[in-house]
């Protein structure tokens, strides 16, 4: 079955820190992957996603993921991370087929910045 | 342009009562989605409507739970008789097309907590 593992649950950092989260996958067909955030109060915003071309995206705010098709892994990254980065993020795969279509969504990882 | 709309955005019911969710999506998507993320769980699919037609409600988890969207345009969801297990956020998305690359938007959510 098609899954998304998010590794990380909590994670907690200083500002200006760098951001690894890790994302990885489990199907066998062409993916469209994304990243989604939701910030405290706000609903789900798409942060950045990847369908074909340059395996590494640049989402809004700074942020980028790459695409690593022989690791199944579409890791989130930032270099410095800000306070109004915390946050809940959650990496995804679209799954499209015949007239239909679904996301395939992480359990999230939860991101506390101490300012 | 407006968003994705979602109401209400908090509905407590008692177990064995009925609620009706709503959703709105961005105006010209013919594609929309309903998703539910029980509590410390991952935000799980529930189906896919095409203008009025469910494409695909494999994730609808029983027949307690009835969606429809009359008309292509605005989407219910109810829940009769509600269970403690419904408990949890229901999020709405929409999308124009299904091309590769789609985005889906997703709304604000509506919490429900089944007592």
């Amino acid at each position: 079955a098609q899954s998304v593992s998010q590794h990380n649950h909590h994670v907690i950092l200083s500002e200006a820190a760098s951001l690894e989260l890790g994302c990885n996958y489990s199907y066998g067909g062409t993916v469209n992957l994304f990243w989604y955030v939701q910030y405290p109060g706000q609903h789900l915003q798409l942060l950045l996603k990847y369908f074909s071309g340059d395996p590494l995206v640049k989402g809004i705010k700074g942020f980028e993921a790459e695409f690593i098709k022989s690791k199944f892994s579409f890791n989130l990254r930032k270099p410095s991370v800000q306070w109004s980065d915390t946050a809940e993020y959650f990496c995804a795969v679209n799954l499209r087929y015949s007239s239909a279509s679904k996301i395939i969504f992480g359990s999230g990882t939860r991101l506390s910045i101490r300012p | 342009e407006a968003g994705v709309t979602q109401f209400p955005s908090h509905s407590v019911i008692e177990k064995g009562q009925t609620v009706t969710l709503r959703c709105d999506p961005i105006s010209g998507h013919d594609n929309l989605y309903w998703y539910r993320r029980v509590m410390g769980k991952e935000i799980k699919f529930l189906l896919h409507f095409v203008k009025e037609s469910k494409q695909d409600e494999s994730g609808m988890p029983n027949n307690r739970f009835l969606a429809e969207r009359t008309g292509g345009t605005y989407s219910t969801l109810k829940v009769q008789p509600a269970e403690l297990e419904d408990s949890g956020v229901y999020f709405c998305a929409s999308s124009q097309d299904l091309q590769e690359g789609e985005t889906q938007y997703f709304g604000p959510g509506t919490r429900l907590l089944v007592l």
